[in-house]
């Protein structure tokens, strides 16, 4: 069965840090990029970041609001994404999705699968 | 940072039609580049529901299509069912620094 399992958030101060852990099972992992895609209460989704595959150099991209404070990591010996969040502020409070990403012709990159999400919350 | 704008929120009688449209730019939508759609019901995590489009994945009913045109494009329910009550979010790829993932606004889907 095809599976994506995020385990990590809680409660943090602002100014700690948090890892996220993405453990994916019934899909040959290594093959596939990897997005984490976040929704803060009652907003829409926003796209944190992506880690390629290993065979595209596995280097990570991020989006502006989380550049420098954020990283991305992949085990493909385990089949399992990270997400390393530094310097939390309030506004990363959210529930933080893993997901497959498909990359079909240049520019034609979609969501196929996503985790459940887990929740961060970062508050004094 | 939404940079695709979508409708907050679209309603219709069971059996209706709906359409929810996602305005974006050169630098995204208006680029040629594919736009996908995802369903998400209160407490879940999202479902991709249409990619590239028109194409709808394996399980999704085909009351639901998709098109596009020039920076937009558009998701459209045909015989509006209460199952299908949720939020609707379109995606597309961006090639300026923004990207390269861009989410729309996200649109409430209310079944009268």
């Amino acid at each position: 069965e095809l599976q994506l399992v995020e385990s990590g958030g809680g409660l943090v101060q602002p100014g700690r840090s948090l890892r996220l852990s993405c453990t994916t099972s019934g899909f040959t992992f290594r093959d596939y990029a990897m997005s984490w895609v976040r929704q803060a209460p009652g907003k829409g989704l926003e796209w944190v970041g992506f880690i390629r595959t290993k065979r595209y150099g596995g280097a990570p991209e991020f989006a502006a609001s989380v550049k420098d404070r954020f990283t991305i990591s992949r085990d493909d010996s385990i089949s399992v994404a990270y997400l390393h969040m530094n310097s939390l502020k309030t506004e990363d409070t959210a529930v933080y999705y893993c997901s497959r990403e498909i990359h079909n012709t240049w520019g034609n990159w979609y969501f196929d699968l996503w985790g459940r999400g887990t929740l961060v919350t970062v508050s004094s | 940072q939404s940079v695709l704008t979508q409708p907050p929120s679209v309603s219709g009688a069971p059996g209706q039609r709906v359409t929810i449209s996602c305005t974006g730019s050169s630098s995204n939508i208006g680029a040629g580049y594919d736009v996908h759609w995802y369903q998400q019901f209160p407490g879940t995590a999202p479902k991709l529901l249409m990619y590239a489009n028109n194409n709808r994945p394996s399980g999704v009913p085909d009351r639901f299509s998709g098109s596009k045109s020039g920076t937009s494009a558009s998701l459209a329910i045909t015989g509006l069912q209460a199952e299908d009550e949720a939020d609707y979010y379109c995606q597309s790829f961006d090639g300026s620094l923004t990207g390269p993932y861009v989410f729309g606004t996200g649109t409430k889907v209310t079944v009268l």
